[in-house]
């Protein structure tokens, strides 16, 4: 298994662009969750998923649009960037509630710079 | 709204000390689980440990082991024998309520000085 992955590694964006940063599982979870890390603030929750068709906002959603037509992908939008918008984005995923209860496994982040 | 609280921002002992972490945090759940999480500079998220609040025992991973008060909603995190691979950012996160995310505290930078 490849676990979480997630595409590009870096980015660096001008004021007003767009792009989907990719997230994709194979372990059949039906939980994914979009989050950034900006320095000094932990990570913050965008959006989540708790299966194919539905989604959710997190406490920072704004600027961001997110859709999942499959279990395995769900991308991160963002339709005009802004450079508030700098920061670390992890993609994680989960198993179903019973069991590995809660215990998130995350991608290994894209670093989004917008000028 | 729950929250997650780590005092210390930043944390220096020698390698092979003992250091405790320090997580408080508020929920209105009873069971859950807690969770402390390491992120060395590569940036990976790596759980480290996790803790189901409603077991009293203290959830151990070799080094790694609990201090888990319930009732005072206390989390900490302590490295035995600590190593130069243990310096990273280490957070502790609480799940929120239905189905949302996880919540974390602001991280402690451990260093582990040779």
């Amino acid at each position: 298994n490849a676990g979480v992955t997630q595409t590009p590694k870096f980015q660096v964006l001008k004021t007003g662009q767009s792009m989907t940063l990719q997230c994709a599982q194979d372990m059949n979870h039906e939980y994914m969750s979009w989050y950034r890390q900006d320095p000094g603030m932990g990570l913050r929750l965008i959006h989540y998923s708790v299966g194919a068709g539905i989604t959710d906002q997190g406490e920072v959603p704004n600027g961001y649009n997110v859709s999942r037509s499959t279990t395995e992908d769900f991308p991160l939008r963002l339709l005009s960037a802004a450079p508030s918008q700098t920061s670390v984005y992890f993609c994680a995923s989960r198993p179903p509630l019973a069991g590995d209860s809660d215990t998130q496994y995350f991608g290994p982040g894209t670093r989004l710079t917008v000028l | 709204a729950q929250t997650v609280t780590q005092s210390q921002p930043e944390m220096s002992v020698q390698e092979a000390e003992t250091v405790t972490l320090s997580c408080t945090y508020d929920t209105s759940e009873n069971n859950y689980y807690l969770f402390w999480y390491k992120q060395p500079p590569s940036r990976q998220m790596i759980l480290v440990i996790r803790q189901e609040a409603y077991k009293q025992q203290n959830a151990t991973e070799n080094r790694f082991s609990v201090n888990f008060q319930k009732a005072a909603k206390s989390f900490s995190l302590k490295i035995s024998d600590s190593q130069l691979g243990d310096t990273a950012m280490y957070f502790c996160a609480l799940p929120g309520g239905g189905a949302d995310g996880l919540t974390f505290g602001k991280g402690t930078h451990l260093i582990i000085q040779p």
